[in-house]
Protein backbone atom coordinates (compact mmCIF):
# COMPACT_ATOMS: atom_id res chain seq x y z
CA UNK A 1 0.00 0.00 0.00
CA UNK A 2 1.16 3.61 -1.10
CA UNK A 3 -0.65 5.31 1.77
CA UNK A 4 -1.73 8.93 1.03
CA UNK A 5 0.26 10.25 -2.20
CA UNK A 6 0.36 14.16 -3.80
CA UNK A 7 2.18 15.46 -6.08
CA UNK A 8 4.15 17.67 -6.79
CA UNK A 9 6.74 17.38 -3.59
CA UNK A 10 7.75 20.89 -5.42
CA UNK A 11 6.59 24.19 -7.41
CA UNK A 12 7.30 27.27 -7.66
CA UNK A 13 4.86 30.16 -8.97
CA UNK A 14 4.56 33.59 -10.06
CA UNK A 15 1.49 35.57 -8.28
CA UNK A 16 -1.48 35.01 -10.26
CA UNK A 17 -0.61 31.55 -12.30
CA UNK A 18 -2.59 28.94 -10.79
CA UNK A 19 -2.18 25.14 -10.41
CA UNK A 20 -3.50 22.07 -8.55
CA UNK A 21 -2.30 19.48 -6.22
CA UNK A 22 -3.17 15.96 -6.51
CA UNK A 23 -4.01 13.82 -3.65
CA UNK A 24 -4.60 10.01 -3.77
CA UNK A 25 -5.30 7.78 -0.92
CA UNK A 26 -5.43 3.71 -1.68
CA UNK A 27 -6.83 2.93 2.20
CA UNK A 28 -10.91 3.40 0.77
CA UNK A 29 -11.07 6.05 3.32
CA UNK A 30 -14.23 8.09 3.09
CA UNK A 31 -12.66 11.41 4.61
CA UNK A 32 -9.98 13.08 2.95
CA UNK A 33 -8.34 16.56 4.28
CA UNK A 34 -6.03 19.49 3.01
CA UNK A 35 -3.80 21.33 5.04
CA UNK A 36 -1.49 24.16 5.26
CA UNK A 37 1.41 24.02 7.74
CA UNK A 38 3.42 27.44 8.12
CA UNK A 39 6.20 28.04 10.78
CA UNK A 40 4.67 29.03 14.25
CA UNK A 41 1.23 28.00 13.03
CA UNK A 42 0.95 24.70 13.20
CA UNK A 43 -1.22 22.62 10.78
CA UNK A 44 -4.36 24.63 9.73
CA UNK A 45 -7.33 23.03 7.64
CA UNK A 46 -8.26 24.18 4.19
CA UNK A 47 -10.69 22.62 3.11
CA UNK A 48 -12.46 18.57 4.01
CA UNK A 49 -14.32 16.21 2.21
CA UNK A 50 -16.32 14.06 4.76
CA UNK A 51 -17.11 10.96 1.99
CA UNK A 52 -17.30 11.27 -1.61
CA UNK A 53 -19.64 14.22 -3.47
CA UNK A 54 -18.76 16.10 -0.37
CA UNK A 55 -16.79 19.02 0.85
CA UNK A 56 -16.93 21.76 3.06
CA UNK A 57 -14.59 24.66 4.27
CA UNK A 58 -11.88 24.63 7.17
CA UNK A 59 -10.48 27.57 8.90
CA UNK A 60 -8.61 29.05 5.86
CA UNK A 61 -10.40 28.07 2.76
CA UNK A 62 -9.95 31.81 1.07
CA UNK A 63 -8.46 31.34 -2.62
CA UNK A 64 -8.41 27.69 -2.38
CA UNK A 65 -11.04 25.07 -4.11
CA UNK A 66 -10.94 21.54 -3.99
CA UNK A 67 -12.56 18.60 -5.72
CA UNK A 68 -13.54 14.80 -4.82
CA UNK A 69 -12.62 13.38 -7.80
CA UNK A 70 -14.01 9.76 -6.42
CA UNK A 71 -13.21 8.06 -3.12
CA UNK A 72 -9.21 8.06 -3.69
CA UNK A 73 -8.86 11.40 -5.03
CA UNK A 74 -9.27 14.89 -3.20
CA UNK A 75 -7.46 17.44 -5.31
CA UNK A 76 -6.69 21.25 -4.03
CA UNK A 77 -6.77 23.86 -6.84
CA UNK A 78 -4.93 27.35 -6.62
CA UNK A 79 -6.92 29.71 -9.01
CA UNK A 80 -4.77 32.78 -8.33
CA UNK A 81 -1.52 32.03 -6.87
CA UNK A 82 -0.90 34.79 -3.91
CA UNK A 83 2.84 34.84 -1.98
CA UNK A 84 0.69 34.54 1.09
CA UNK A 85 0.03 30.80 -0.08
CA UNK A 86 3.71 30.31 0.24
CA UNK A 87 3.50 26.85 2.92
CA UNK A 88 3.84 23.59 2.76
CA UNK A 89 0.53 21.94 1.72
CA UNK A 90 -0.11 18.41 3.36
CA UNK A 91 -3.39 15.71 2.55
CA UNK A 92 -4.58 13.40 5.01
CA UNK A 93 -7.08 11.06 5.18
CA UNK A 94 -8.91 8.84 7.59
CA UNK A 95 -11.91 6.84 8.63
CA UNK A 96 -14.73 6.77 11.24
CA UNK A 97 -12.39 9.68 13.15
CA UNK A 98 -9.60 7.82 13.51
CA UNK A 99 -6.27 8.38 13.11
CA UNK A 100 -4.73 10.46 10.02
CA UNK A 101 -2.59 9.20 7.45
CA UNK A 102 -0.89 12.07 5.63
CA UNK A 103 0.83 12.93 2.35
CA UNK A 104 4.33 14.07 2.21
CA UNK A 105 3.34 17.02 1.32
CA UNK A 106 3.85 20.06 -1.18
CA UNK A 107 6.59 23.00 -1.02
CA UNK A 108 4.93 25.85 -2.91
CA UNK A 109 7.05 28.44 -3.33
CA UNK A 110 5.02 31.90 -4.68
CA UNK A 111 7.16 34.59 -5.92
CA UNK B 1 -7.09 31.57 23.14
CA UNK B 2 -5.74 28.56 21.23
CA UNK B 3 -7.87 25.40 21.04
CA UNK B 4 -4.88 23.39 21.66
CA UNK B 5 -1.16 25.05 23.19
CA UNK B 6 1.44 23.38 23.42
CA UNK B 7 5.25 24.82 24.81
CA UNK B 8 7.27 24.98 21.54
CA UNK B 9 10.12 24.25 23.10
CA UNK B 10 13.02 23.53 22.23
CA UNK B 11 13.61 20.98 24.81
CA UNK B 12 17.31 20.19 24.81
CA UNK B 13 17.96 16.61 27.00
CA UNK B 14 20.62 14.88 26.95
CA UNK B 15 20.52 11.11 25.69
CA UNK B 16 18.94 8.85 28.10
CA UNK B 17 17.21 11.80 30.06
CA UNK B 18 13.22 11.80 30.81
CA UNK B 19 10.94 14.30 28.93
CA UNK B 20 7.77 14.98 29.12
CA UNK B 21 5.74 17.07 27.11
CA UNK B 22 2.19 18.93 27.97
CA UNK B 23 -0.71 20.06 25.74
CA UNK B 24 -3.95 21.88 27.09
CA UNK B 25 -6.82 22.23 25.13
CA UNK B 26 -10.10 24.50 25.39
CA UNK B 27 -13.41 22.24 23.91
CA UNK B 28 -14.55 20.08 26.56
CA UNK B 29 -16.42 17.99 24.26
CA UNK B 30 -13.38 16.75 22.89
CA UNK B 31 -13.14 12.84 22.41
CA UNK B 32 -10.22 11.92 20.59
CA UNK B 33 -6.88 12.73 21.85
CA UNK B 34 -3.45 11.77 19.49
CA UNK B 35 0.16 12.55 19.57
CA UNK B 36 1.84 12.54 16.50
CA UNK B 37 5.77 12.72 15.52
CA UNK B 38 6.96 15.44 12.46
CA UNK B 39 10.33 15.24 11.22
CA UNK B 40 12.03 18.13 9.67
CA UNK B 41 10.60 18.68 6.51
CA UNK B 42 8.40 15.30 6.70
CA UNK B 43 4.90 14.62 7.07
CA UNK B 44 2.98 14.43 10.75
CA UNK B 45 2.65 10.62 11.88
CA UNK B 46 1.07 8.75 14.11
CA UNK B 47 3.40 8.00 17.27
CA UNK B 48 -0.17 6.83 19.91
CA UNK B 49 -3.19 7.58 20.39
CA UNK B 50 -4.22 8.54 23.84
CA UNK B 51 -6.86 6.28 26.00
CA UNK B 52 -8.71 7.62 29.00
CA UNK B 53 -6.78 5.04 31.58
CA UNK B 54 -3.77 6.29 29.98
CA UNK B 55 -1.26 4.15 27.59
CA UNK B 56 2.44 3.16 27.13
CA UNK B 57 4.12 2.08 23.84
CA UNK B 58 7.71 1.25 25.05
CA UNK B 59 9.69 4.10 26.44
CA UNK B 60 6.60 6.11 25.72
CA UNK B 61 3.56 7.21 27.95
CA UNK B 62 0.67 8.88 27.13
CA UNK B 63 -1.68 10.31 29.46
CA UNK B 64 -5.37 11.90 29.72
CA UNK B 65 -6.47 14.54 31.89
CA UNK B 66 -10.25 15.54 31.16
CA UNK B 67 -10.89 17.10 34.23
CA UNK B 68 -8.11 19.74 33.50
CA UNK B 69 -7.78 19.04 29.87
CA UNK B 70 -4.60 17.94 29.44
CA UNK B 71 -2.67 15.43 27.72
CA UNK B 72 0.94 14.44 28.14
CA UNK B 73 3.47 12.61 26.73
CA UNK B 74 6.30 11.13 28.68
CA UNK B 75 9.63 9.57 27.01
CA UNK B 76 12.37 7.77 28.42
CA UNK B 77 15.68 6.71 27.77
CA UNK B 78 15.58 9.63 25.53
CA UNK B 79 17.47 8.70 22.24
CA UNK B 80 18.93 10.61 19.53
CA UNK B 81 16.44 9.69 17.05
CA UNK B 82 13.91 10.52 19.19
CA UNK B 83 14.79 14.14 18.28
CA UNK B 84 11.52 15.73 16.62
CA UNK B 85 8.54 17.65 16.66
CA UNK B 86 5.82 15.80 18.70
CA UNK B 87 2.49 17.37 17.91
CA UNK B 88 -0.83 17.60 20.11
CA UNK B 89 -3.65 16.62 17.95
CA UNK B 90 -7.25 16.43 19.70
CA UNK B 91 -10.38 15.98 17.76
CA UNK B 92 -14.09 16.73 18.48
CA UNK B 93 -17.49 16.62 16.58
CA UNK B 94 -19.47 13.26 14.96
CA UNK B 95 -19.38 11.17 11.91
CA UNK B 96 -19.35 13.94 8.67
CA UNK B 97 -18.28 16.43 10.72
CA UNK B 98 -14.86 15.15 12.35
CA UNK B 99 -12.50 18.55 13.37
CA UNK B 100 -9.03 18.05 13.96
CA UNK B 101 -7.27 20.63 15.83
CA UNK B 102 -3.16 20.22 16.30
CA UNK B 103 -0.87 21.94 18.39
CA UNK B 104 1.86 24.54 17.13
CA UNK B 105 4.13 21.35 18.13
CA UNK B 106 6.89 20.75 20.46
CA UNK B 107 10.14 20.52 19.61
CA UNK B 108 13.06 17.86 21.30
CA UNK B 109 16.32 17.90 20.46
CA UNK B 110 18.43 14.55 21.95
CA UNK B 111 22.11 15.40 22.27
CA UNK B 112 24.70 13.35 22.78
Amino acid sequence: NAGVTQTPKFQVLKTGQSMTLQCAQDMNHNSMYWYRQDPGMGLRLIYYSASEGTTDKGEVPNGYNVSRLNKREFSLRLESAAPSQTSVYFCASSEGGGQQFFGPGTRLTVL
Amino acid sequence: RKEVEQDPGPFNVPEGATVAFNCTYSNSASQSFFWYRQDCRKEPKLLMSVYSSGNEDGRFTAQLNRASQYISLLIRDSKLSDSATYLCVVRSGTSGTYKYIFGTGTRLKVLA
